[in-house]
């Protein structure tokens, strides 16, 4: 089966623009999780979401957001690009979040100038 | 607050040997933790877990071993294979939908 799909897979953004990315879950999974992975933090949480709704969120700026359309399709937008953005932003999914069986897409590799 | 340490960037092993990649905690309340493992350019794969009710789960050449009195667990890979350099992130469920992961060990097997 088809794994976890992320779009793109580099981007190149200026400081001040915003960005979207988007990932496309398993087929049948309905969770999908963003983390960003940068030198030395290991990944961190941005939030999760299931069924179109966001179950929890971790300790980022309201920059950064994200929403779940009903085929479990997810995109997160950075609005506002900071250097330090600049980052490993990698999708997971799951049948339904609380099992711990996330599969990772390869992700996105965001650089902002 | 980095819940989820690990301390060792990274590692270097000769090939055949045993590899050992440490993790310490610190939230007490953590009570399943799992390994993953990173190539470049891919995402982590779920490689092993344990659940805090066990100190030991072994699969094939990958064994985790817990010990809650001191919050800390590792993951020995015996023998190593050039096949597993990559990063090593250990991690915990805080909530169901979200994982709390360490910053990752570089694993390097030299032949």
């Amino acid at each position: 089966k088809a794994g976890v799909t992320q779009t793109p897979r580099y981007l190149i953004k200026t400081r001040g623009q915003q960005v979207t990315l988007s990932c496309s879950p398993i087929s049948g999974h309905r969770s999908v999780s963003w983390y960003q992975q940068t030198p030395g933090q290991g990944l961190q949480f941005l939030f999760e979401y299931f069924s179109e709704t966001q179950r929890n969120k971790g300790n980022f700026p309201g920059r950064f957001s994200g929403r779940q359309f009903s085929n479990s399709r997810s995109e997160m937008n950075v609005s506002t690009l900071e250097l330090g953005d600049s980052a490993l932003y990698l999708c997971a999914s799951s049948p339904d979040g609380g099992d711990y069986g996330y599969t990772f897409g390869s992700g996105t590799r965001l650089t902002v100038v | 607050d980095q819940q989820v340490k690990q301390n060792s960037p990274s590692l270097s092993v000769q090939e055949g040997r045993i590899s050992i990649l440490n993790c310490d905690y610190t939230n007490s309340m953590f009570d399943y933790f799992l390994w993953y493992k990173k190539y470049p350019a891919e995402g982590p794969t779920f490689l092993i877990s344990i659940s805090s009710i066990k100190d030991k789960n072994e699969d094939g050449r990958f064994t985790v071993f817990l010990n809650k009195s001191a919050k800390h667990l590792s993951l020995h890979i015996v023998p190593s294979q050039p096949g597993d350099s990559a990063v090593y992130f250990c991690a915990a469920p805080l909530g169901a939908q979200k994982l709390v992961f360490g910053q990752g060990t570089r694993l390097t097997i030299n032949p």
